[in-house]
C-alpha cells in the first residue's frame, strides 16, 4: 500500500521568507501526488498536482512542488510568505492509476506566519 | 454551484445512539468519499464509492455504513456511536476521470462528538 509522510506538524515562518513543507511518499508505481490547503473550519482545496510530465509544478497561491523520484519526495515551496498563506497543508498519494484508486493523505503540516 | 453540501455541520451524540451524516453534490461526479480529520492524523479515508451501487472500505471503515443509491447522494452511517468516532467528518468527491488525475472537491465538514 501506498503511504505519505509529511516532516514536521508545525512549521512557522516569518512573513516574506521562504515557505518549505516537506513530504515523502512511498510507492511501489509511480505515484500521482496532490498538496491541499484547509483553512480554518473549511474543507480542503487542491494547491496542485503532479501526474506525469513535467516534474517541477506550479499551483495557486505562487506555491510550487517539485517531483523528485530518486528522493521519493515532493515538497512544496513558496519564495516569499504572506499572512494569508497561514493554514494546515496536506500531502497525498493516488494509490494506483485506475479510475476507482483511493487518495490517501499524510498526517499534515501546520503553517503559521510571523509577522 | 452548490458543490458538495454536507449536513449537519455540527452533532452531539451520546454513546450507543445512530444517526446518518449526508452528502450531496451536484457536479454528476461518480466518484464519493468520506474521510474523518483527527489532530496529527490528517485524513483517514472510511469508505468511498466509484458509482452507483458501488461501494468500497477505506482504512477505517469499522462502525460506518454506507450506500449509494444515486450518483447525487453518499451517506455515511453510524451503526452504534463510540467516543472514538468523536472527529470532524469530509465528504468529497470527483470525476471518475480515466486517468485518476482528477482533483477531490471537499464539502465543509461536520463535526460530530459522541459524549
Amino acid at each position: 500500500a501506498q503511504s505519505v509522510t509529511q516532516l514536521g506538524s508545525h512549521v512557522s515562518v516569518s512573513e516574506g521568507a521562504l515557505v518549505l513543507l516537506r513530504c515523502n511518499y512511498s510507492s511501489s508505481v509511480p505515484p500521482y501526488l496532490f498538496w491541499y490547503v484547509q483553512y480554518p473550519n473549511q474543507g480542503l482545496q487542491l494547491l496542485l498536482k503532479y501526474t506525469t510530465g513535467a516534474t517541477l509544478v506550479k499551483g495557486i497561491n505562487g506555491f510550487e512542488a517539485e517531483f523528485k523520484k530518486s528522493e521519493t519526495s515532493f515538497h512544496l515551496t513558496k519564495p516569499s510568505a504572506h499572512m494569508s498563506d497561514a493554514a494546515e497543508y496536506f500531502c497525498a498519494v493516488s494509490e494506483g492509476y485506475s479510475s476507482a484508486s483511493k487518495i490517501i493523505f499524510g498526517s499534515g503540516t501546520r503553517l503559521s506566519i510571523r509577522p | 454551484n452548490a458543490g458538495v453540501t454536507q449536513t449537519p455541520k455540527f452533532q452531539v451524540l451520546k454513546t450507543g445512539q445512530s444517526m446518518t451524516l449526508q452528502c450531496a453534490q451536484d457536479m454528476n461526479h461518480e466518484y464519493m468519499s468520506w474521510y474523518r480529520q483527527d489532530p496529527g492524523m490528517g485524513l483517514r479515508l472510511i469508505h468511498y464509492s466509484v458509482g452507483a451501487g458501488i461501494t468500497d472500505q477505506g482504512e477505517v471503515p469499522n462502525g460506518y455504513n454506507v450506500s449509494r443509491s444515486t450518483t447525487e447522494d453518499f451517506p455515511l452511517r453510524l451503526l452504534s456511536a463510540a467516543p472514538s468516532q468523536t472527529s470532524v467528518y469530509f465528504c468529497a468527491s470527483r470525476l471518475r476521470d480515466g486517468t485518476n488525475t482528477g482533483e477531490l472537491f471537499f464539502g465543509e465538514g461536520s463535526r460530530l462528538t459522541v459524549l
